[in-house]
């Protein structure tokens, strides 16, 4: 079995400052972690993906993520907001063992000039 | 590369009527998946295939159907149409199992009134 919980359905910052957003996970065996966002209108993307070997990741537009093990978090960071990336944004996880991907319920990220 | 494409994009369907979701994706995925999003909540997995021939039912199978008699086309069909059935519905594809992304389509919002 495996869920997402993201914490915090809306989020707002100013421009220049960091965006976090948070993840956390929980899967019977060991997860591959996905962060995803979408523009109005349009279907997901992928950001970054965690699979194997080193814990912080880097995707797309300045993004990454780091994954914590022991605190079931693969949580969304990004130095410094730009107005372009205000969207919603998707933590999502499948299973080793599983096709099948669980997304979160989505963070809706506002960003204010 | 024209990648994941949904037809219709907007429909508005009466209590009772029939639909298919059209969807076709020309990258040779073995793997298509139908999500439907309602608002504030994350993607809920309809129907998945992982193969010509091949489906299963998802998180939220009923009321709809599906049918994969090729690599490319994966069709959603709703049968008697319920406003529950009110969605966005996303169609996806990947190249395999685990820690392959998943590419999305631009989705078909649909009310059923």
């Amino acid at each position: 079995a495996q869920s997402v919980t993201q914490l915090g359905s809306h989020v707002s910052v100013s421009e220049g400052a960091l965006v976090l957003l948070r993840c956390n996970y929980s899967s019977s065996v060991p997860p591959y972690l996905f962060w995803y966002v979408q523009y109005p209108n349009q279907g997901l993307q992928l950001l970054l993906k965690y699979t194997t070997g080193a814990t912080l990741v880097k995707g797309i537009n300045g993004f990454e993520a780091e994954f914590k093990k022991s605190e079931t978090s693969f949580h969304l960071t990004k130095p410094s907001a730009h107005m372009s990336d205000a969207a919603e944004y998707f933590c999502a996880v499948r299973g080793t063992n599983a096709g099948k991907s669980t997304f979160g319920d989505g963070t809706t990220l506002t960003v204010k000039p | 590369n024209a990648g994941v494409t949904q037809t219709p994009k907007f429909r508005i369907l009466k209590i009772g009527q029939s639909m298919t979701l059209q969807c076709t994706q020309d990258m040779n995925h073995n793997y298509m998946y139908w999500y439907r999003q309602d608002p504030g909540m994350g993607l809920k997995l309809i129907y998945y295939s992982v193969g010509a021939g091949i489906t299963d039912k998802g998180e939220v199978p009923n009321g709809y159907n599906v049918s994969r008699s090729t690599t490319e086309d994966f069709p959603l069909r709703l049968e008697l149409a319920a406003p529950s059935q009110t969605s966005v519905y996303f169609c996806a594809s990947s190249q395999g199992w685990g820690n392959e992304k998943l590419f999305f389509g631009s989705g078909t919002q649909l009310s059923v009134l």
